[in-house]
């Protein structure tokens, strides 16, 4: 149990444009979502946290405006990228928590196989 | 504030060696997760342990064992007879409540394990 996808797990895109990462908890109910990134031989940064109908809560540092995040649902949460620079080329990792009524433990995040974003 | 450190950032070993990784932490809280993570070349991370601040029981699966102390805000992973496959970088993670039933994780810098054949 507590399976989280993300698509696609890897992507390439010319400087400029926009690119949507999903991330879905495929056998539970996430009521939090974390977007993660992580650059090469780094440590994961946190840069938002999302919750299910509400607007996402960003780190310092992280703009807004440059990275959307959308908790449409309690299985879905999508991170876009907008205008892509090379600087945004990371390794992008998911994570979700259920809600207290379910059977996982509420305090452990289960993390997505991640996506590997290169911009050109 | 809340910290987790890692003060090995790379270790090379031979295989059938025997290797600590460290993590020592810092917190405010009485209640509070720890977690070690793998995250092979594939980039995933796999879970490998979660404490709570309650259980200083030290565990042992397999090739893997955990040491926590309290006293020393220390949880170290120990791996016996090293493999080859066991060649990752390894994370240390806390988690603590924000309020309102979030929580969040603080990672360590992670300490990359090359296990030499």
């Amino acid at each position: 149990g507590a399976v989280v996808s993300q698509h696609p797990s890897w992507v390439i895109c010319k400087s400029g444009t926009s690119v949507k990462i999903e991330c879905r908890s495929l056998d539970f109910q996430a009521t939090t979502m974390f977007w993660y990134r992580q650059f090469p031989k780094q440590s994961l940064m946190l840069m938002a946290t999302s919750n299910e109908g509400s607007k996402a809560t960003y780190e310092q540092g992280v703009e807004k405006d440059k990275f959307l995040i959308n908790h449409a649902s309690l299985t879905l949460s999508t991170l876009t990228v907008t205008s892509a620079h090379p600087e945004d080329s990371s390794f992008y990792i998911c994570s979700a928590v259920s809600g207290l009524s379910s059977s996982f433990l509420p305090y452990e995040q289960y993390f997505g196989p991640g996506t590997r974003l290169t911009v050109t | 504030a809340q910290k987790v450190t890692q003060a090995q950032t790379e270790i090379s070993v031979v295989e059938k060696e025997d290797v600590t990784l460290d993590c020592v932490y810092e917190t405010r809280d009485t209640t509070y997760y720890l977690f070690w993570y793998k995250q092979p070349p594939s980039g995933e991370l796999v879970f490998l342990i979660r404490r709570n601040s309650f259980d200083e029981q030290n565990e042992i699966s397999g090739r893997y064992s955990w040491n926590f102390q309290k006293s020393t805000s220390s949880f170290n992973f120990t791996i016996t007879a090293s493999q080859v496959v066991d060649s990752a970088v390894y994370f240390c993670a806390l988690s603590e409540a924000e309020g309102a039933g979030t929580y969040k994780y603080i990672f360590g810098t992670g300490t990359r394990l090359k296990v030499l054949a």
